[in-house]
């Protein structure tokens, strides 16, 4: 199995400013993923981080307010851009490999 | 991705056996039913997953019907960790890493 670290855990964060969350994984794995995790909500998958191409987002998600990169296969940032008090949610990195998919415990992110 | 539909809820008392349930009545034929949990606070952790015949493993067990239409995840001797959500996905392998698509799953309590 795959351990995946983010960073931060958690942060608080004025309105207006961008966050960048970091992910890491600790063996070399084919695709990521970033899930938002509303308050008492599921999981929504918010796009897959390609290695060496941009990020496939899915809808309601957009490269200008979600930026990520994906640098190599076990790294991968997702930025929340002009943040507002919506985007309050638990922010998760996951790593895909044979078949199973591993997640990170997540950033949890308020903002105020 | 073929729809689940789970209880949104379920109570089982310490010690003895949990079982979920899950239906997946429009699954495809390459598509693997997938269980995971998430325990408060935490990230998704993936417990088993399988095709058509019945899984085990250190975690759990996964009864699937002859039809593959429903399945049932069974925790043979439940703790008090073991309450958390737990959510059944159905979704083509890919051999690099599974895109999830999460339901609201069902919570488990377990009670001493």
């Amino acid at each position: 199995s795959a351990v995946i670290s983010q960073k931060p855990s958690r942060d608080i964060c004025q309105r207006g400013t961008s966050l960048t969350i970091q992910c890491q994984v600790d063996s070399q794995v084919t695709m990521m993923f970033w899930y938002r995790q509303q308050p008492g909500q599921s999981l929504t998958l918010i796009a897959t981080a390609n290695q060496g191409s941009e990020a496939t987002y899915e809808s309601g998600f957009v490269i200008d307010k979600f930026p990520i990169s994906r640098p190599n296969l076990t790294f991968s940032t997702l930025t929340v851009s002009n943040m507002s008090p919506e985007d309050s949610s638990i922010y998760l990195c996951s790593g895909g490999d044979r078949g199973k998919t591993f997640f990170g415990q997540g950033t949890r992110l308020t903002v105020v | 991705d073929a729809k689940t539909t789970q209880p949104p809820s379920m109570d089982c008392a310490e010690g003895r056996a949990a079982n979920l349930p899950c239906n997946h009545s429009t699954i495809s034929g390459n598509e693997y039913v997938y269980w995971y949990r998430q325990i408060h606070s935490q990230g998704p952790q993936y417990i088993i997953h399988g095709l058509k015949n019945n899984e085990t493993n250190e975690m759990a067990s996964l009864i699937i019907t002859e039809d593959r239409k429903s399945s049932t995840l069974i925790l043979p001797h439940a703790t008090l960790r073991d309450t958390a959500v737990y959510y059944c996905i159905v979704r083509v392998v890919e051999t690099s890493g599974s895109r999830l698509t999460f339901g609201e799953g069902t919570q488990l309590t377990v009670n001493p």
